[in-house]
């Protein structure tokens, strides 16, 4: 079992650009949640994806976006990116609530 | 809603020494409680969990931490550190409803010297 797994691992984009993290959850999972986690701080929850829809909604502007497909694998969209979206973005995949499994992150850096 | 309170920002320790790292939680409902490790440009691994019952729960790595509900506390504790614990960990909370959301405090930097 591979895990979760995201790509890509790091990538440097421009203000005001559009950018797209891949999310592929471990193995039997269903439920794909997304993270920012700011350089010093704790994961700070950005929504939640389960069959396809958006469950949950952190306190996060228009401007982040998700997609779930049918093989539960996920993506983040953030569009007109900003200095301050500059962060390690998390997936953690779960079947059960009390169960979540995290990857390694896609390190953002906006310039 | 809930939040998680980690009293301290950075722990430094010399390798063998015992640690506590403490945690502090606030919520309306009852609540699922772990701990996390994230080692440099790593996600997070849990360390262990808190569902119900006893209030002693054991993890990986030699951790332990003990739920104390009249406190909210939720404090991670190892009796001897080795230099390879270095890294940072974060207390989380979740509300048993199910939402499946976690609630992150702000990370204990541990660092064990020799």
């Amino acid at each position: 079992d591979a895990g979760v797994t995201q790509s890509p691992t790091h990538l440097i984009k421009t203000r005001g650009q559009q950018v797209t993290l891949r999310c592929s959850p471990k193995s039997g999972h269903d439920t794909v949640s997304w993270y920012q986690q700011a350089l010093g701080q704790g994961p700070q929850f950005i929504f939640q994806y389960y069959e396809e829809e958006e469950r949950q909604r952190g306190n996060f502007p228009d401007r982040f976006s998700g997609h779930q497909f049918p093989n539960y694998s996920s993506e983040l969209n953030v569009n007109a990116l900003l200095l301050g979206d500059s962060a390690l973005y998390l997936c953690a995949s779960s079947l059960r609530p009390e169960e979540a499994f995290f990857g390694q992150g896609t390190r953002l850096t906006v310039v | 809603a809930q939040s998680v309170t980690q009293l301290d920002s950075q722990v430094p320790v010399f390798e063998e020494a015992p640690v506590e790292l403490r945690c502090n939680y606030s919520s309306s409902v009852s609540v699922y409680l772990f701990w996390y490790v994230q080692y440099p440009n790593q996600g997070l691994q849990l360390l262990l969990k808190y569902l119900s019952g006893s209030t002693l729960v054991k993890g990986i790595n030699g951790f332990e931490a003990e739920f104390n509900k009249s406190q909210t506390s939720f404090h991670l504790r190892k009796p001897s550190v080795h230099i390879s614990d270095t890294a940072e960990y974060f207390c989380a909370v979740s509300d048993q409803g199910g939402s499946e959301k976690l609630v992150f405090g702000k990370g204990t930097k541990l660092t064990v010297n020799p």
